[in-house]
């Protein structure tokens, strides 16, 4: 089945720096979504994407889609301590036009005062 | 607009048990689905519902699970019997569909199985 590839699986940094992290796949999406987990909830949507080469900023957040359409990036400049939880990309495909959005690990940020 | 409800927040039970998780989707919503999420193997779709009708459920792990949607505004997951592997977040997402918007997740319900 489909999968993503989610780098890095971890990140620690200081407060202020820049933070990125980006989602491969083998296959082609026509959407790509980045959420945010923190502990205890659900997954909540920073950034969706729909056009390959779209680049679309949220605050300090900024996500592209590539242009191949196999893979996406996300940057947060700036980090500060309420940047911590997880990144999920996820990517939805044009076959068959399923609603299913399949999941990359996710990435675990912690941010250092 | 309350979001998506999940009930119960927390359920702990003891393995031969029958679990029931539900589900309110947002108001207008469409799709329905239920993910599972571990530190294993990360956010796995179980199910997905369009207009109530059960679309995929290919990742069902077993017939011990089961869901049913039987108006737009509730679902229930349940596993028969519970079995500790089963201890997991799972949760419910609602969305639009065609209309290319993500999912709105719940804020999950968190199974222990003893």
């Amino acid at each position: 089945g489909q999968q993503l590839n989610q780098s890095p699986q971890s990140m620690f940094i200081q407060e202020g720096e820049d933070v990125s992290m980006n989602c491969t796949s083998s296959s082609i999406f026509n959407t790509w979504l980045w959420y945010k987990q923190d502990p205890g909830e659900g997954p909540v949507l920073l950034i969706a994407l729909y056009k390959a080469g779209e680049l679309t900023s949220n605050g300090r957040l900024t996500a592209q889609f590539g242009i191949t359409r196999k893979d996406s990036f996300l940057n947060i400049s700036a980090s500060i301590p309420s940047d911590v939880g997880i990144y999920f990309c996820a990517g939805r495909s044009s076959q068959g036009g399923s609603e299913k959005l399949v999941f990359g690990k996710g990435t675990k940020l912690t941010v250092n005062p | 607009d309350a979001g998506v409800i999940q009930s119960p927040r927390h359920e702990v039970t003891e393995m031969g048990q029958e679990v029931t998780l539900r589900c309110k989707p947002i108001s207008g919503h469409n799709s329905l689905f239920w993910y599972r999420q571990t530190m294993m193997r990360g956010l796995e779709l179980l199910i997905y519902f369009n207009n109530n009708v059960p679309i995929d459920d290919s990742g069902m792990p077993e017939d011990r699970f089961s869901a049913k949607m039987p108006n737009a505004s509730f679902s229930t997951l349940k596993i028969q019997p519970s079995e500790p592997r089963d201890s997991a977040v799972y949760f419910c997402a609602s969305s639009l569909v065609g209309v290319g918007y993500g999912y709105t997740f719940g804020s999950g319900t968190r199974l222990t199985v003893v």
